[in-house]
């Protein structure tokens, strides 16, 4: 059983478009994140979310948003696609918030815009 | 200086080799420690957690070093299987950062 799903695997599309990306997660887990990995591999935070707190690495672009419409979904929604988007995004949970917490990690979503 | 500083590698070590890698961090605030395993395209996954005191699992050890802001990972006996890059990944607050990575190649 997958602990931590997304769809799709592969994305590729236009510049300007609009796009979301899915990520599911099984093991009960109360917060979730989002992470982008670049071509140079730097994983980086974009957002840490559970039912009472969404923090947002300020220096994600406002055309970036989460949206979980329960515990164990948080989908990233990407509006005004750019070059610069292409990259990895990995989804991943843990347990709670906090510093001590394993995270979990989906397989990625390779996102190439044209 | 960057929040997290690792090695820049590639390791490219023979089987049965004992190989370390450092990392150190810049913010002295923080107050978790652990080490992730990145294979070639796939999603990062968890080595171990380091503590304070240093902790082993089987051939691999990690060390903390607070006062030096440093942490390491030793891999003993290293087998082809441990061909993968290894993340170093410091937390404060609620802020999780990644270390660039630092690729290990085992060679038969």
């Amino acid at each position: 059983d997958t602990a931590v799903s997304q769809t799709p695997k592969y994305l590729v599309t236009q510049m300007g478009n609009d796009k979301s990306i899915k990520c599911e997660q099984n093991l009960g887990h109360d917060t979730m994140y989002w992470y982008k990995q670049d071509s140079k591999k730097f994983l980086k935070i974009m957002f840490s979310y559970n039912n009472k707190e969404l923090i947002i690495n300020e220096t994600v672009p406002n055309r970036f948003s989460p949206k979980s419409p329960d515990k164990a979904h948080l989908n990233l929604h990407i509006n005004s696609l750019e070059l610069g988007d292409s990259a990895v995004y990995f989804c991943a949970s843990s347990q709670d918030f906090g510093q001590q917490e394993t995270q979990y990690f989906g397989p990625g979503t390779r996102l190439l815009v044209l | 200086r960057k929040e997290v500083e690792q090695d820049p590698g590639p390791f490219n070590v023979p089987e049965g080799a004992t190989v370390a890698f450092n990392c150190t961090y810049s913010n002295s605030a923080s107050q978790s420690f652990f080490w992730y395993r990145q294979d070639c395209r796939k999603e990062p996954k968890l080595l171990m957690s380091v503590y304070s005191s240093g902790n082993e699992d089987g051939r691999f050890t990690a060390q903390l070093n607070r006062a030096s802001q440093y942490i390491s990972l030793l891999i003993r006996d290293s087998k082809l299987s441990d061909s993968a890059t290894y993340l170093c990944v410091v937390s404060f607050g609620q802020n999780f950062v990644f270390g660039p990575g630092t690729r290990l190649s085992v060679l038969p």
